[in-house]
């Protein structure tokens, strides 16, 4: 069964970088997935795609973050991150990764990681 | 594109309930359901409009056509209470992903 355990800071300064990864077990992350995804909730509110990455190398990003998102992913370490710049009060958020089922192409989201709260305070 | 879901349901224990997720001809399109209880992350309940993951009870059912995805809730349990997100996938040129705003379902 494929897991997903997030690590990364909890707090972030106001316009410093939020850094958060996510590590595959129970699964190769370059033979197994063909998409990492990166999702977050406001406290109290709802689902927000962040964006992802196809096992081709494409990213996309949410037009609203795209300029301040950067996905990447580490084959040798099973690890896929997300880098997210210049924040602000309103990233405020459970940061999740997620990944759909392996060995298919499902267009939605099997797995999950944990989630990570982050708070962008000074 | 936008999914539009109803913030809060209702329903009685032993009753049905329905989640809609309203989208520009959103039936001529996969739709996905998630419950979400406090403090956890998102449990994918109903594949592609209809299809339960294994492990999801026969309790709920989705269907999808016009303007209207509907998430169903048979037999409901206080266990249900949580919040229920559609979702919606485009595997165009853009790639994004969507969710619904969210629906919290109260078992009275």
């Amino acid at each position: 069964q494929l897991q997903l355990q997030q690590s990364g800071p909890g707090l972030v300064k106001p316009s410093e970088t939020l850094s958060l990864t996510c590590t595959v077990s129970g699964g190769s992350i370059s033979s197994n997935i063909y998409y990492w995804g990166w999702i977050r909730q406001p406290p109290g509110k709802g689902l927000e795609w962040i964006g992802g990455i196809y096992s081709g190398g494409n990213t996309y990003y949410s037009p609203s973050l795209k300029s301040r998102v950067t996905l990447s992913v580490d084959s040798s370490k099973n690890q896929f991150s997300l880098k997210l710049s210049s924040v602000t009060a309103a990233d405020t958020a459970v940061y999740y990764c997620a990944t759909p089922k392996e060995y298919s192409s499902s267009r939605n989201f099997q797995h999950w990681g944990q989630g990570t709260l982050v708070a962008v305070s000074s | 594109y936008v999914l539009t879901q109803p913030p809060s349901v209702s329903v009685a224990p032993g009753k049905t309930a329905s989640i809609t997720c309203g989208g520009n001809d959103i039936g001529s399109k996969s739709v996905h359901w998630y419950q979400q209880k406090p403090g956890q992350a998102p449990v994918l309940i109903i594949s592609y409009d209809t299809d339960r993951p294994s492990g999801i009870p026969e309790r709920f059912s989705g269907s999808n056509s016009g303007n209207t995805a509907t998430l169903t809730i048979s037999r409901v349990e206080a266990g249900d209470e949580a919040a229920y997100y559609c979702q919606f996938w485009d595997s165009s040129s853009d790639h994004f992903v969507v969710f619904g705003g969210g629906t919290k379902l109260t078992v009275l």
